[in-house]
């Protein structure tokens, strides 16, 4: 079946500090991936909209010059936490479609602790 | 507010008893999904279901689409230990926008 690597799987960084993780589909081809970021004992929260070639599109609220996203590949798209601060501690998981088939395969996460 | 609502919460029950989770929305979908999720790890595709009315058997997991495709269930029978863990719900409207529940934590204890 479909598979998403994502990494690292664990961080911790400095305030201030810029982290990049890294989502790929392993085999198949994904147009479009999906980043969400969730807290302790809550749903996941659709952050952005990685489309391979174009600009992604972020959720209200989101900043989009602090969660830079990549996806200069079908088979890779990046998120950059930069200047991150400790509220930006989080776990991140990526997604993505093959777009055969519905439902969406998650990659494994990344908790993000920023002290 | 959430576009999808998921209930209940939290579950704590005993192992060989039955349980319901449901997902409500006011809008429709083209298609819902079940995943659930063990701490520290990305949540894993369980169901998708398309057509309203829809009825999906996953061993002791059925799953069910309302005819409107508005709301969906997840019935498990005999739960076990083993079922323990976060359940969430998730619907597309269109292509590419997925939303997901508030999700409900599993508890079955042996």
């Amino acid at each position: 079946g479909a598979v998403v690597s994502q990494h690292p799987s664990r961080v911790i960084c400095k305030s201030g500090t810029s982290v990049k993780i890294e989502c790929r589909s392993l085999d198949f081809q994904a147009t479009t991936m999906f980043w969400y970021r969730q807290f302790p004992k809550q749903s996941l929260m659709l952050m952005a909209t990685s489309n391979e070639g174009s600009k992604a599109t972020y959720e209200q609220g989101v900043e989009k010059d602090k969660f830079l996203i990549n996806h200069a590949s079908l088979t890779l798209s990046t998120l950059t936490v930069t200047s991150a601060h400790p509220e930006d501690s989080s776990f991140y998981i990526c997604s993505a479609s093959s777009g055969q088939h519905y439902g969406y395969t998650f990659g494994s996460g990344t908790r993000l602790t920023v002290v | 507010t959430q576009l999808l609502e998921q209930s209940p919460q939290f579950l704590s029950i005993q192992e060989g008893e039955n349980l319901t989770v449901y997902c409500n929305s006011s809008s429709v979908f083209s298609s819902l999904q079940w995943y659930r999720q063990e701490p520290g790890e990305g949540p894993v595709l369980l169901v998708t279901v398309v057509t309203g009315g829809e009825v999906k058997k996953l061993k002791r997991l059925t799953f069910q689409f309302g005819d409107a495709r508005k709301d969906s269930s997840l019935h498990i029978t005999a739960a076990q230990p083993g079922d323990t863990g976060l359940y969430l719900c998730a619907g597309e409207r269109n292509n590419n926008d997925m939303r997901f529940g508030a999700g409900t934590r599993l508890t079955v204890k042996p």
